[in-house]
């Protein structure tokens, strides 16, 4: 099975600061064939279901704000949020799809500081 | 619209079974494969299985392996998750989950999900 592992658990972030959370896969999600990561990250807002934010990495899907990007390749990634909002206080988790058992991280909690 | 909503959980002692369902409308539910996927209280998302869009091909998590089944009625646009022999470990808000598409990759990518239908496992 393919672990992935956040971090950091939490963070409080200045509205307009940067917030940057850091995922990493027990092995590569990388697939040759088509060079393409297969992580995704998902936000998730207490009381709600989680949220596509970003797939194959960096593709951002539609009608999430520019502020989200997604960048990393292989075993190492990390998501952006540019100016942190105060709507985007949640959970934040990545995941990977290269293979089954489909994997989660743990989530990392983004506060306001 | 498009959406997802789960039903069935409950309370259930341990050992004994529920069968949770997701109603699907607004899309084309037959060319999808569906998923479950839960959450204990206060902890982060587990994905629980997987069924392709023909039922054919069914995977599950190691946790739940031999004791759940997924299945679906395309006639009626439902999923289901029957959930036998269940643990205390069981607890948790179960959703259901449409994937972005049906090609490679896409399929186990969760682009809609439910609200979620909460199960307690509790002598």
């Amino acid at each position: 099975d393919i672990v992935m592992t956040q971090s950091p658990d939490s963070l409080a972030v200045s509205l307009g600061e940067r917030a940057t959370i850091n995922c990493w896969s027990s092995q590569s999600v990388l697939y040759s064939a088509n060079n393409r990561n297969y992580l995704a990250w998902y936000q998730q807002k207490p009381g709600q279901p989680p949220k596509l934010l970003i797939d194959w990495a960096s593709a951002r899907e539609s009608g999430v704000p520019d502020r989200f990007s997604g960048s990393g390749s292989g075993t190492d990634f990390t998501l952006t949020i540019s100016s942190l909002q105060a709507e985007d206080v949640a959970v934040y988790y990545c995941q990977q799809y290269f293979s089954t058992p489909l994997t989660f991280g743990g989530g990392t909690k983004v506060e306001i500081k | 619209q498009v959406q997802l909503v789960e039903s069935g959980g409950g309370v259930v002692q341990p050992g004994r079974s529920l069968r949770l369902s997701c109603a699907a409308s607004g899309f084309s539910f037959s060319s999808f494969g569906m998923h479950w996927v839960r959450q204990a209280p206060g902890k982060g998302l587990e994905w629980v299985a997987v069924t392709s869009y023909d039922g054919s091909k069914k995977y599950y998590a190691d946790s739940v392996k031999g004791r759940f089944t997924i299945s679906r009625d395309d006639s009626s646009n439902t999923l289901y998750l029957q959930m036998n022999s269940l643990r205390t470990e069981d607890t948790a808000v179960y959703y259901c989950a449409k994937p972005l598409g049906t090609s490679s990759g896409t399929d186990f990518i969760f682009s809609l999900w439910g609200q979620g239908t909460p199960v307690t496992v509790s002598s």
